[in-house]
């Protein structure tokens, strides 16, 4: 079955630490993407790739970072400069140029 | 800026017929998507338009008017399952094609 896998699916993190979430999509996607949601809010772009090796900031990045060493592949990390990290985090991917995208099952962080 | 913007709320019974509306201010996108989320859940894609006119997928249309910068999600023959928020989303031409979502629609199916 083609999809995005994200793992794991909750996280629970001490102040200070960082944490990395997976990612993997096996539908030959060119485009991934992170986004963040918070509580009756929509979902907000952290970093995106179209491309392996080369990545953008999205609109809130700072405290993250990403990597893309496999077309697969799109771990993010949330590091301890994160202010608020709390919140659900949705990796989606899509074909290029991007029309619809489609989302991993999330991963749900608390940071105690 | 970009932004879109949707109801917070909507309640019908079930079997009705339910529209959801989104107005967006935004200069140029590739196309509008909606999603459907349940609590807890990912974000399902439902429809897409690139072009203005109606998409049937279902029980489920959608509907877009660029000239009017507005469009609009039908569900037909509601069931108490489709109860669940709702998301109207522009992918847009720079930045990767990254959405820029509206605040979503929870919608409430009533017996």
């Amino acid at each position: 079955d083609g999809g995005i896998t994200q793992s794991p699916k909750y996280l629970f993190r001490k102040e200070g630490q960082n944490v990395t979430l997976s990612c993997e999509q096996n539908l030959n996607h060119d485009a991934m993407y992170w986004y963040r949601q918070d509580p009756g809010q929509g979902l907000r772009l952290i970093y995106y790739s179209q491309i392996v090796n080369d990545f953008q900031k999205g609109d809130i990045a700072e405290g993250y970072s990403v990597s893309r060493e496999k077309k697969e592949s799109f771990p993010l990390t949330v590091t301890s400069a994160q202010k608020n990290p709390t919140a659900f985090y949705l990796c989606a991917s899509s074909l290029l140029p991007p029309d619809t995208q489609y989302f991993g099952p999330g991963t749900r962080l608390t940071v105690l | 800026g970009q932004s879109l913007e949707q109801p917070s709320e909507v309640t019908a019974v079930e079997g009705a017929i339910v529209q959801i509306n989104c107005t967006y201010q935004t200069s140029g996108f590739y196309g509008l998507s909606w999603y459907q989320q349940h609590d807890g859940g990912a974000p399902t894609f439902l429809s897409y338009n690139a072009l203005d006119g109606l998409e049937e997928t279902g029980r489920f249309s959608s509907f877009l008017s660029r000239s009017d910068s507005y469009g609009y999600l039908l569900l037909q023959e509601l069931q108490m399952k489709d109860s669940a928020s709702y998301f109207c989303a522009v992918s847009l031409p720079t930045e990767g094609g990254k959405l820029i979502f509206g605040q979503g629609t929870e919608l409430s199916v009533k017996p």
